[in-house]
């Protein structure tokens, strides 16, 4: 079982670019999230869906949007990507919400430049 | 708002000791869930334990063991003769009751073990 698979594993990309990372499960959790993490920030939450069809903003959504089509895919989008969101971001997902474990996707690199 | 704080940024110590990793938290709500997870050098999060809020036995897992106390805000790790494989990042999380769909990670705790 592959679990949570993030794409792609690591990315440079221009500032003012546009850029979808992807995340897939195949564990058909109905609670998926993305998260950044910054060297002495900890992991953040940017935004999270509880199920298919619904999302949520978490801690820092800002120049980030998510949508969540069906049960195994929650892709996160930067629209005009800018330094500061130069981080590496994970992707995880977990079967009763966040009262519960969850699973990690191998996490993507991405540096803005 | 929920808050955790792991005041420890990084912590070496020589194999086969122990060492407790602190981890306070914050909450207004009396029902709400503690995590650990575990950062290893090759960077996937692997958890290690869940807590209740209404549970505040302390849980031994072979060298690990975890003591919960709600009168201190507190969910602290110890791991008993460390070992190499030991060396981390850990985060303590919290999550709290429903309509707060979020886990609160702190800002981790790196731990070097030496051989």
């Amino acid at each position: 079982t592959a679990g949570i698979t993030q794409a792609p594993t690591s990315q440079i990309l221009a500032a003012g670019r546009s850029m979808t990372l992807r995340c897939t499960q195949d564990m058909r959790h109905n609670a998926m999230y993305w998260y950044r993490q910054d060297l002495g920030l900890g992991l953040r939450l940017i935004h999270y869906s509880n199920t298919a069809g619904t999302t949520g903003k978490g801690e820092v959504p800002d120049g980030y949007s998510v949508s969540r089509a069906n049960t195994d895919d929650f892709p996160l989008t930067l629209a005009s990507a800018v330094p500061s969101q130069t981080s590496v971001y994970f992707c995880a997902s977990s079967d009763g919400g966040p009262y519960t474990e969850a699973f990690f996707g191998q996490g993507t690199r991405l540096t803005v430049v | 708002a929920q808050k955790v704080t792991q005041a420890q940024t990084e912590i070496s110590v020589v194999e086969k000791e122990d060492v407790t990793l602190d981890c306070v938290y914050e909450t207004r709500d009396t029902t709400y869930y503690l995590f650990w997870y575990k950062q290893p050098p090759s960077g996937e999060l692997v958890f290690l334990i869940r807590r209740n809020s209404f549970d505040e036995q302390n849980e031994i897992s072979g060298r690990y063991s975890w003591n919960f106390q709600k009168s201190t805000s507190s969910f602290n790790f110890t791991i008993t003769a460390s070992q190499v494989v030991d060396s981390a990042v850990y985060f303590c999380a919290l999550s709290e009751n429903f309509g707060n769909e979020k886990l609160t990670f702190g800002t981790g705790t790196r731990l070097t073990i030496i051989p």
